[in-house]
């Protein structure tokens, strides 16, 4: 099976700008998170979606948002971007089964200038 | 989801086992331990998991304590291209989270596998 892929792989844009970025999950796979990695830290959990609804969300503003359409694939997008936002952007997928084996993707590396 | 802690930093010599450590004294029963590692600026990468039972595939082997509040992860021979965060993660699966569910990550362990 392929991999998780997100897309685009690196982004450059300016404060104030919005950006989109995307993830396909695993075929098959069901339930998409995204997590935001800054440079020395650990992996922050934005937000989680199942069948299509945002099951679980992180302590971010709401200028981060997402969604998910009926064939899996996810989208996150954030809004008036600020300095702080440049980040290592991933996406994991799961089944979700009985253990709910997380695969992440390459990630999206976002700089903003 | 329960919050795990792992030493910062670890070397290895090349060759020899790599124990890494995880401590999960929280954990709940429905929980599982999941390991990752995430050589630099790529996604993260799945080694293993396990409920109770230790586990061992192609990478690793994963011994969890009997009463699960701590667990280890073994890199049989460490080559150079195990160097690495090592992420140790307990998480209950989505279909019966609900909507709690926050997937904490630490900070891992940092593993150099040194010639």
């Amino acid at each position: 099976k392929a991999g998780v892929t997100q897309t685009p792989r690196y982004l450059i844009k300016t404060r104030g700008q919005q950006v989109t970025l995307s993830c396909s999950p695993i075929s098959g796979h069901r339930s998409v998170s995204w997590y935001q990695q800054t440079p020395g830290q650990g992996l922050q959990f934005l937000f989680e979606y199942f069948s299509e609804t945002q099951r679980n969300k992180g302590n971010f503003p709401g200028r981060f948002s997402g969604r998910q359409f009926s064939n899996s694939r996810s989208e996150m997008n954030v809004s008036t971007l600020e300095l702080g936002d440049s980040a290592l952007y991933l996406c994991a997928s799961s089944f979700p089964d009985r253990s709910d084996t997380q695969y992440f993707g390459p990630g999206t590396r976002l700089t903003v200038l | 989801d329960a919050k795990t802690t792992q030493p910062p930093s670890m070397d290895c010599a090349e060759g020899r086992a790599a124990n890494l450590p995880c401590n999960h004294s929280t954990i709940s029963g429905n929980e599982y331990v999941y390991w990752y590692r995430q050589i630099h600026s790529q996604g993260p990468q799945y080694i293993i998991h396990g409920l109770k039972n230790n586990e061992t595939n192609e990478m690793a082997s994963l011994i969890i304590t009997e009463d699960r509040k701590s667990s280890t992860l073994i890199l049989p021979h460490a080559t150079l291209r195990d160097t690495a965060v090592y992420y140790c993660i307990v998480r209950v699966a989505l279909l019966n989270a609900g909507n709690n569910r926050k997937l904490i990550w630490g900070l891992g362990t940092s593993l150099a596998v040194n010639p």
